[in-house]
């Protein structure tokens, strides 16, 4: 089975810091992994993805992911956020010949403080 | 419409009777997914359609769920003898065609369900 872990469910940072929000995940067969992000009241909306290829993928608003396969993970990263980031995080894994179920983790919320 | 559409916006229902969440995906989409968010426990899968059939139902967590999808294009959950257990956010997506998850899912806002 497939599980996906987020140490952090909060994270705080002040403007113009930059920010990583760790991911694990554990299969033992091929996935894709995903970031999506969650602004308050709005859906699920995809961030960036990483299906092969380059490990180091960039996403929307300036976020990107390092793929790592021997530590199994898949940070997200910004340099410098800004306010509008706050934000819930998921990172998902899904199948690699199943992409109609996402295994995601519990989330880790993004607060940005001026 | 121009994106996945949830119905209610919020529920609280008493402990014992029976919900229905409704989703209306974006038009055309024929894959549609429930998802249900509780506290602290992320997302968890519920069920898929690709038209009117579920090949994947393995999330519904007991009997008391259950999900239909008519006309290929609204699609119910529902919730019979709701427990407190029950109470989370229920998110539905919907995608252009089954096997397109590479592609990103769009996300309904959701319904947040209170069972007291």
């Amino acid at each position: 089975a497939q599980s996906v872990t987020q140490l952090d469910s909060q994270v705080p940072v002040f403007e113009e810091a930059p920010v990583e929000l760790r991911c694990n995940y554990s299969s033992s067969v091929s996935v894709y992994l995903f970031w999506y992000v969650q602004y308050p009241n709005q859906g699920l909306q995809l961030l960036l993805k990483y299906l092969s290829g380059s490990t180091l993928v960039k996403g929307i608003n300036g976020f990107e992911a390092e793929f790592n396969k021997s530590q199994t993970s898949f940070h997200l990263r910004k340099p410098s956020v800004h306010i509008s980031d706050t934000a819930e995080y998921f990172c998902a894994v899904s199948l690699s010949y199943n992409t109609d179920k996402l295994i995601f983790g519990t989330g880790t919320r993004l607060q940005v403080f001026p | 419409g121009a994106g996945v559409s949830q119905s209610p916006s919020n529920k609280v229902t008493e402990k014992g009777k029976d919900v229905e969440l409704r989703c209306d995906p974006i038009s055309g989409h024929t894959a549609l997914y429930w998802y249900r968010q509780s506290l602290g426990q992320g997302l968890e899968f519920l069920i898929y359609f690709q038209g009117n059939s579920a090949p994947d139902k393995s999330g519904l967590p007991s009997d008391r769920f259950s999900a239909e999808r008519t006309g290929g294009s609204v699609s119910t959950l529902t919730i019979q003898r709701t427990q407190q257990e029950d109470s989370a956010v229920y998110l539905c997506a919907s995608n252009k065609d089954r096997g397109r998850g590479t592609y990103g899912y769009t996300f309904g806002s959701g319904t947040r369900l209170t069972v007291v």
